[in-house]
């Protein structure tokens, strides 16, 4: 199936540093979300974004949705050790239909 | 957000077996997704699974391998029938909470087959 392009495909920052990642898409989608999964666990929701420019923060987590509604970032602020894990970002067309997802982009951060 | 647990979480099996995997929410949900994720790769949807009727399965993937239940609005069943080692994966179940559009997932099932 389809799937969104998710960069970079990991990053090794150190402690206290800003990052960003991006994903983008040939096509149009109505939302936008950001997931982060530790080793062994599933995916945790950490921001959803529903309009176009929507800027919206979760603590040190700030994400966007692109205006053409063909992307959106995420920045971390301020790295810390338990940032670490694999950040995937997600997008929907309309409701209650399952989620088209990005590759991830595995993060280290070296303290 | 929603409360989902899985079962087992972690499992080894041979070759050639079936293991049925269990998901609960806490909550009554319409539509439960079971997902696969092979090591070091995305989520890539296996089936939608609606209450009272047959689960909807994605290209690649068939009833006959996938079977999957749904008797209540609470709980749902996925089994991975005749498995090789080409179906090690964490399992996952995911439902939609809230607005429709954010998606919440169990811990996973860890599946190693030998």
């Amino acid at each position: 199936g389809q799937q969104l392009n998710q960069s970079p495909q990991s990053m090794f920052i150190q402690e206290g540093e800003d990052v960003s990642m991006n994903c983008t898409s040939s096509s149009i989608f109505n939302t936008w979300l950001w997931y982060k999964q530790d080793p062994g666990e599933g995916p945790v929701l950490l921001i959803a974004l529903y309009k176009a420019g929507e800027l919206t923060s979760n603590g040190r987590l700030t994400a966007q949705f692109g205006i053409t509604r063909k992307d959106s970032f995420l920045n971390i602020s301020a790295s810390i050790p338990s940032d670490v894990g694999i950040y995937f970002c997600a997008g929907s067309r309309s409701g209650n239909t399952p989620l088209v997802f990005g590759k991830g982009t595995r993060l280290s951060v070296i303290a | 957000s929603a409360v989902i647990s899985q079962k087992p979480s972690r499992d080894i099996c041979q070759r050639g077996t079936s293991l049925t995997i269990q998901c609960q929410v806490d909550s009554q949900v319409t539509m439960m997704f079971w997902y696969r994720q092979q090591p070091g790769q995305s989520l890539t949807l296996i089936a939608t699974a609606n209450q009272g009727s047959e689960a909807t399965y994605e290209s690649g993937f068939v009833i006959d391998k996938f079977p999957i239940s749904r008797p209540n609005l609470t709980f749902s069943t996925l089994t991975v029938s005749n498995m090789s080692p080409e179906d090690s994966s964490i399992y996952l179940c995911s439902v939609f909470k809230g607005s429709g559009y954010e998606q919440y997932f169990g811990p996973g099932t860890r599946l190693t087959v030998t």
